[in-house]
């Protein structure tokens, strides 16, 4: 089974330049999480996707953030303008969120993570 | 306070031997319960997951969940250099809509010397 796919791997843009970062999921996975790891720090959730609507954005700067999932698979996280303090890795994880099994119905919660996107902002 | 309690170490220890690492948490929603390993400039990946208080135990790791004292610890045994790395321990509470979200701890760095 693939993993969660990434790209850029890398990445190094000016501040007030925009970058965008895509992810693909784990086939199946109806739910998409974006996260940004500052380092030294746990993953801080930035958006929620339960296929190809928002489930929790509280945590996205709104007025330079911006994410979609069209069509409930891939996703875009872009930035516009970049400030210096978005320097970090943004992680992009998925899960199945629920399966019947037998006569109920499972939830999973486990997240499985994509290898991120390191961003510099110079 | 935050709602999840990491120490970051590093934590160092020489090969072979037995590793304990360890979260405390302050929200008794708090039900379900993760681990994840973090290499350097990869992407968090998932060790292990439990919603029971006891231990459950995977080859060389164990995880062990005490509810009442909000207390989770991972157990490494036979310690190996490859498990150098970032340890995350993760955790959320049980709902039926399955929307909750992970709250991490900010990782423990562990350097395993041969």
């Amino acid at each position: 089974e693939a993993g969660v796919a990434q790209s850029p791997r890398y990445k190094i843009i000016e501040k007030r330049q925009s970058v965008a970062f895509w992810c693909n999921p784990i086939s199946g996975h109806a739910t998409l999480y974006w996260y940004q790891q500052i380092l030294g720090q746990g993953p801080k959730l930035l958006i929620q996707f339960q296929n190809n609507g928002v489930v929790d954005d509280s945590q996205l700067p709104k007025d330079r953030f911006s994410a979609e999932r069209l069509k409930g698979v891939d996703s875009t996280l872009k930035i516009q303008p970049a400030k210096l303090e978005d320097s970090a890795v943004y992680l992009c994880a998925s899960s199945l969120f629920n399966r019947r099994e037998g006569g109920t119905i499972r939830i999973y919660y486990e997240q499985y993570f994509g290898p991120g996107t390191r961003l510099t902002v110079t | 306070q935050k709602e999840v309690e990491q120490d970051p170490g590093p934590l160092s220890v020489p090969e072979g031997a037995i590793v304990s690492l360890n979260c405390t948490y302050s929200n008794s929603a708090f039900q379900y319960f993760m681990w994840y390993r973090q290499y350097s400039r990869k992407g968090p990946e998932l060790l292990m997951y439990t919603y029971s208080s006891g231990n459950k135990e995977d080859g060389r790791f164990t995880a062990q969940v005490d509810k009442s004292s909000k207390y989770i610890s991972l157990f490494i045994r036979d310690s190996q250099p490859s498990d150098s790395a970032t340890y995350l321990c993760a955790m959320t509470p049980i709902g039926n809509t399955g929307f909750q979200k992970l709250v991490f701890g900010t990782g423990t760095r562990l350097l395993v010397s041969p």
